[in-house]
């Protein structure tokens, strides 16, 4: 167990619909990552934010979005759902800042977009 | 941006055997090499990383070597076990995002 917690575990939702997933990062760790991993694409990094604000920026589609809380959860927004966004979804935190030291991998969030 | 090329693909091995599987990074500014092992359906697993500053860094039966000059980094894995069998990735860490590699299925057979 990393310490890191996702909720909820599996989601199954319409095209064009919106979710939210959570993610509670180690205790101390201040940074917070979204990955999304799909068979033809691997890991693919999202978005960091650290102590609340947006850090880093990859290849996040516009139609999603992030943010962290002041007691440091995240959640991560897609809305407009495509069957192409059905993927896992992983959170990952580190206590670093800017560089990614050390990242804990929580156990993720299957997204199926029917 | 950052591009991370692993290979092989696929690496089967027997029982006892070593595996090694490799990695190359392309933006020199990149200074940390994470390997993570993800078994089927659940989370990657740090198991190993080395800083740019240092050439080679063991624990127990894995050990990751690094060339910054030619931009590459192993993962070597000795005595291998069935339960080492998942799938592994490299990553590089350059500006504050980690980049994976396409990932490499190990299979060690009994």
């Amino acid at each position: 167990d990393s310490g890191v917690t996702q909720t909820p575990k599996h989601l199954i939702t319409a095209t064009g619909q919106r979710v939210t997933l959570r993610c509670s990062p180690r205790s101390g760790d201040l940074s917070v990552y979204w990955y999304q991993q799909s068979l033809d694409q691997g890991l693919q990094f999202l978005i960091q934010y650290y102590n609340g604000e947006e850090r880093a920026k990859g290849n996040i589609l516009e139609r999603f979005s992030a943010q962290q809380f002041p007691d440091l959860h995240s959640e991560l927004n897609l809305s407009s759902l495509e069957l192409g966004d059905s993927a896992l979804y992983f959170c990952a935190s580190s206590s670093r800042g800017t560089n990614s030291y050390e990242q804990y991998f929580g156990p993720g969030t299957r997204l199926t977009v029917t | 941006g950052e591009n991370v090329e692993q290979h092989p693909s696929t690496l089967s091995v027997q029982e006892g055997d070593s595996a090694v599987i490799k990695c190359t990074y392309s933006d020199s500014a990149s200074n940390y090499f994470p390997w993570y092992k993800q078994e089927l359906g659940k989370r990657p697993q740090l198991i190993i990383d080395i800083r740019s500053n240092v050439g080679e860094k063991k624990d127990q039966r894995i050990a990751v070597t690094l060339n910054k000059t030619a931009k590459h980094f192993s993962l070597h894995i000795t005595e291998t076990q069935p339960e080492d069998s998942a799938v592994y990735f490299c990553a590089a860490a350059s500006y504050g995002k980690l980049t994976f590699g396409q990932g490499t299925i190990l299979t060690v057979h009994p």
